[in-house]
Parts: C-alpha cells; sequence; structure tokens
C-alpha cells in the first residue's frame, strides 16, 4: 500500500462546477497535510495546508480533513480554465524529520 | 533573491557522468529538501537539512548519491556515475526552521536531468 493515494485521473468538470479532489494517507501518525498545484512543466505551489479535522476554507478552496478515516480532500469552487493543473497531495508524518510524502497527483481539467 | 532558485535549470548528461546540481536556499530558511521527480509521479523525498547537518538521508536512492550544505545556505547534490534511471527533475524547498510540523516548504524551479 503506498503511503498516500491519489486518484490520477484525469478529473474533467466543465467551467463553473465544483472540483472534488480525494487523498488517502497510510500512516496514522501524519500531522500536517498540504495541497499543492503544480502546472506542467513547473515547480509544486502550496495551495492550502490543514492541521485539524474538518473543513478550512480560502476563497474557492476548501480542505477537508477526517484523520479517523485518514482521508483529505480539496475542494475547487467556481472552477476556472486556470485551475487546470496537477494537484499533489503531501502528508508530513511527523518525527525528527519534517519531509513530505507525496501522492502521485490528480490531474484536473477544467472544460470552457 | 525572493525564492528558492536551483541550478543549472537543465541538464543532460551521458551515462556515467558524474554531475552536480545546486540549490539556494530562501534566505534565512535553515532547513532545506531535496526531492525528485519522475514523469509523471509524484515527488520523492531524497535528503533533509538542518543547518549544515543531515539528519535524515533516508531517501538517497543509493550511494551514487550525496549532499551536502554550506551553513545555512546552498545545497549541492551530485550524482556520481550517472544512470538512465536518474533522469528526473530534482526539487529543492526550503522552510524557515524545519521543526513545526506546520511549517511551508517552498519549493524552487527545479533542474531537469536527462542522462543519455
Amino acid at each position: 500500500q503506498k503511503e498516500v493515494e491519489q486518484n490520477s485521473g484525469p478529473l474533467s468538470v466543465p467551467e463553473g462546477a465544483i472540483a472534488s479532489l480525494n487523498c488517502t494517507y497510510s500512516d496514522r501518525g501524519s500531522q500536517s497535510f498540504f495541497w499543492y498545484r503544480q502546472y506542467s512543466g513547473k515547480s509544486p505551489e502550496l495551495i492550502m495546508s490543514i492541521y485539524s479535522n474538518g473543513d478550512k476554507e480560502d476563497g474557492r478552496f476548501t480542505a477537508q480533513l477526517n484523520k479517523a478515516s485518514q482521508y483529505v480532500s480539496l475542494l475547487i469552487r467556481d472552477s476556472q480554465p486556470s485551475d487546470s493543473a496537477t494537484y499533489l497531495c503531501a502528508v508530513r508524518t511527523g518525527g525528527a524529520t519534517n519531509k513530505l510524502i507525496f501522492g502521485t497527483g490528480t490531474l484536473l481539467a477544467v472544460q470552457p | 533573491g525572493a525564492g528558492v532558485s536551483q541550478s543549472p535549470s537543465n541538464k543532460v548528461t551521458e551515462k556515467g557522468k558524474d554531475v552536480e546540481l545546486r540549490c539556494d536556499p530562501i534566505s534565512g530558511h535553515t532547513a532545506l529538501y531535496w526531492y525528485r521527480q519522475r514523469l509523471g509521479q509524484g515527488l520523492e523525498f531524497l535528503i533533509y537539512f538542518q543547518g549544515n547537518s543531515a539528519p535524515d538521508k533516508s531517501g538517497l536512492p543509493s550511494d551514487r548519491f550525496s549532499a551536502e550544505r554550506t551553513g545555512e545556505s546552498v545545497s549541492t547534490l551530485t550524482i556520481q556515475r550517472t544512470q538512465q534511471e536518474d533522469s528526473a527533475v530534482y526539487l529543492c524547498a526550503s522552510s524557515l526552521v524545519g521543526a513545526a510540523p506546520q511549517e511551508t516548504q517552498y519549493f524552487g524551479p527545479g533542474t531537469r536531468l536527462l542522462v543519455l
């Protein structure tokens, strides 16, 4: 079992719709959860971070965390073509190192 | 500089040659990380520096890979006797302290390595 799993997609949604991206993780000791957006050929940029169970909203983005189910998701409201990118879920498991464990990413395509 | 910088941006080398990749973290960031991203894959952790010591080298794939960091500044990742499977984008990230689990890692633009 991979440590962080994502559906590779592509996830195709029409412009203006809600895009829902999902991620599961295996380490129950995981402390922090991050969503990065990566455009083709570019480096990852942080979209959202979440540390506590529940929802966290920032503009059109909402991150949801359920530690009991080991599940984290990202909702993008009013999706725009400019949101088309690969979304990487990353988990920090704690301990002495703060390395991030990444999923393979979900490719989102927003259709105009 | 405002962000993490890396050089070179692209590197093409022949199998068996050594390569050196450089990372300049954000000024004042004591924590530095190297990751590798193969085509179509997620990021794979390689090594973590706190200052100029490396408390976690667990991601280095073989003894052909090594890294060092000068003080709390520049880091170099060296790959000896490169193999075609080393072809990937090598990404460097830095964060302020490294100890806080909520700390954000900021990524550089990466070095695209192609081993022929």
